[in-house]
């Protein structure tokens, strides 16, 4: 069935470091990918999305490339900051029975230290 | 504000004693959902909803029940909870065709002791 594997965290990194977040996946047909992003004490929300093949999603300095020869939507940022540390989920969108279902990797929790 | 409320935000509870935890869209949503978030594992469907009156089993539906009387309203029921139910639990909705991904509740805390 279709599957999302994201890296193990937690990844610690210094203010204004480069990061990057790896996600792989498995589906049939050619789902939409997602990265969510889960702050403590609060549910997830929608940080960025791609809906075909070498798309490119972004949003607040962060970047993921649809690639569909390596089946990848890597998560990338030049310069993270302290308010960057949460819980990010890559995700995809499966068809089913009429609606999409998402479907998530098991997160990684990102920490980054002054 | 568009929004998905979830209550209670926290619970404790005994084994075996009934609860439903509620969750409210409102943003004329056909779809509903319920996700349980443990550790290493991330997100996990516990049931769905298209529409009023069509619910159906995610991936880990053993121990819960759903209603979807109203469009805006998706409850959670655990009608004998046991400790393996602890857990993060999250609401969401979306349009049917989920496009633009899922808006998320702000989680409920369960602790089943």
């Amino acid at each position: 069935g279709d599957s999302v594997t994201q890296m193990e965290g937690p990844v610690t990194l210094s203010e204004e470091a480069f990061l990057t977040i790896n996600c792989t996946y498995t589906a049939t047909g050619y789902p939409s990918l997602f990265w969510y992003v889960q702050y403590p004490g609060e549910g997830l929300q929608l940080l960025l999305k791609a809906t075909k093949a070498d798309d490119k999603g972004s949003n607040k300095g962060f970047e993921a490339t649809y690639r569909k020869e390596t089946t990848s939507f890597h998560l990338e940022k030049g310069s993270v900051q302290v308010s960057d540390s949460a819980v990010y989920f890559c995700a995809l969108s499966a068809l089913g029975d009429g609606y999409n279902k998402l479907i998530f990797g098991a997160g990684t929790r990102l920490a980054v230290h002054p | 504000e568009a929004q998905v409320t979830q209550n209670p935000r926290y619970l404790i509870t005994v084994t075996g004693k009934k609860l439903t935890v509620t969750c409210s869209q409102n943003m004329n949503h056909e779809y509903m959902s319920w996700y349980r978030q443990d550790p290493g594992l991330g997100l996990r469907q516990i049931y769905y909803s298209m529409n009023v009156e069509v619910t159906d089993k995610g991936d880990v539906p053993e121990g819960y029940k759903v209603s979807r009387k109203e469009k805006r309203n998706f409850p959670l029921i655990l009608e004998s909870p046991s400790p393996n139910q602890t857990s993060l639990y999250f609401c969401a909705s979306s349009f049917r065709q989920a496009l633009g991904g899922y808006t998320f509740g702000s989680g409920t805390r369960l602790t089943v002791v």
